[in-house]
């Protein structure tokens, strides 16, 4: 499976952009870009992904490098509530129902 | 918003017993998924089901565990003889697709093997 790397821990203030970064550099070229996140005690949810294109949704943004070697979540304004562990993860768009591969992740602290 | 559900929250067996987890995913998905997370690690994947049969499944997963569709709704994880190392939290997913969508995640199970 292509790997991801991400930083141990960010740190951000409330109500301030965070934007929390992803390296892929062997990403393949049908690899989905996928981040979930993992709040204090409860099961993984999901956040956003992606292919190629930049992403919104209601929660959250993602810029895909050109490249592809990349990417950035960012929340628009970071809230106590999105501390958490973010985890950037790859999922290759051909096989069987191909499962999740959950790194180390990022664990984001939110500064009242 | 549907959700997956997942029962007991938390279940104490002891070394040896067999356990059954409980989950209920959500009712127009066709993928499900077991992780578990051993305190302060990865989330690791167990297993997939797709079409009332395993589509993948992990090292971890060995003659020890085994799923279950039994009735069109529930979706059950056996552990057969239970381990000190099996506790764990353990977490049921579902998906409508593969690689394409998102899963959705239950709250887990504690498993704590005494």
């Amino acid at each position: 499976d292509a790997k991801t790397t991400q930083p141990n821990s960010m740190e951000s203030n409330e109500e301030e952009p965070v934007h929390l970064p992803c390296n892929h550099s062997t990403i393949s070229g049908t690899d989905y870009i996928h981040w979930y996140r993992q709040l204090p005690s409860q099961g993984p949810e999901y956040v956003i992904h992606g292919l190629t294109s930049n992403v919104n949704n209601r929660m959250a943004s993602l810029a895909i490098a050109e490249d592809r070697k990349s990417s950035t979540l960012i929340l628009h304004r970071a809230t106590l509530r999105d501390a958490a562990v973010y985890y950037c993860i790859l999922r290759f768009s051909s096989g069987s129902a191909r499962q999740l591969t959950f790194g180390s992740g990022t664990q984001l602290t939110v500064l009242p | 918003e549907p959700e997956v559900t997942q029962t007991p929250s938390h279940q104490v067996t002891q070394m040896g017993q067999e356990v059954i987890l409980r989950c209920v995913p959500i009712s127009n998905h066709l993928y499900f998924y077991w992780y578990r997370q051993i305190l302060g690690q990865k989330v690791e994947f167990l297993v997939s089901f797709y079409n009332n049969e395993i589509s993948e499944k992990s090292e971890i997963f060995d003659d020890q565990f085994s799923v279950e569709r039994p009735d069109g709704s529930n979706f059950t994880l056996k552990i057969r003889s239970t381990k000190l190392e099996d506790s764990a939290m353990y977490f049921c997913a579902s998906s409508v697709g593969r690689h394409n969508t998102e899963a959705f995640f239950g709250q887990g199970t504690r498993l704590t093997v005494v």
